[in-house]
């Protein structure tokens, strides 16, 4: 079946560091590829998505490129904030029409420290 | 603010019971999905509904079970309650496209904690 393996942390880092969380799957077809963040006490917050190979989602700074060469969809942010602190979640969906739901990995708690 | 909401917010109970978590999906989605969140098993998909009628199945006990209701709202009811059940429930909604199709976007409610004692 579907899967999605990431670093789950915590992963510590200082104001202003560059940020890789490395994500990779497995699927049966061709999935679409999420990026959720979970802050304490609230539900995810969808924070970019790709649809197809080499298409790179991006949002507030943070990007993702889906690679289907080596089944990954690493997240990247060039300068974090210590207002990043949150849980991020890789997530895959395999439907190709919305139909299902979605697999997630087992979430990376990120710590920013000022 | 996703526009999706859920009730209650936490819930505390006792082993063997029976409770319901509800979800109102965002304006305008036809199709709910219900995750259950713990510590050992992660997020998890449990079912999903379209307007009205069950459209795909995941890890969901047979204890649990949910509907959609003509408003579109959603129902997960957990019952014969082990302390195991104990977790964030999330729902989720997703938009529909321009041309009908649903889209694999979804967008999440805040959670009910459950506690099961």
């Amino acid at each position: 079946g579907d899967s999605v393996t990431q670093m789950e942390g915590p992963v510590t880092l200082s104001e202003e560091a560059f940020l890789t969380i490395n994500c990779t799957y497995t699927a049966t077809g061709y999935p679409s590829l999420f990026w959720y963040v979970q802050y304490p006490g609230e539900g995810l917050q969808l924070l970019l998505k790709a649809t197809k190979a080499d298409d790179k989602g991006s949002n507030k700074g943070f990007e993702a490129t889906y690679r289907k060469e080596t089944t990954s969809f690493h997240l990247e942010k060039g300068s974090v904030q210590v207002s990043d602190s949150a849980v991020y979640f890789c997530a895959l969906s395999d439907s190709g029409g919305g139909a299902d739901g979605l697999t997630f990995g087992k979430g990376t708690h990120l710590i920013i420290q000022p | 603010d996703s526009g999706v909401t859920q009730t209650p917010k936490h819930l505390i109970t006792a082993t063997g019971q029976r409770v319901t978590l509800r979800c109102s999906p965002r304006s305008g989605d036809l199709s709910v999905y219900w995750y259950q969140q713990s510590l050992d098993q992660g997020l998890q998909f449990l079912i999903q509904y379209y307007n009205g009628e069950e459209r795909a199945k995941g890890n969901i006990l047979e204890r649990f079970s949910a509907q959609q209701f003509p408003d579109l709202h959603s129902e997960l009811n957990l019952s014969s309650l082990e302390l195991g059940d104990s977790a964030l429930y999330f729902c989720a909604s997703s938009v529909e496209g321009t041309s009908g199709e649903l889209t694999d976007t979804q967008y999440f409610g805040p959670g009910t904690r459950l506690t099961v004692l």
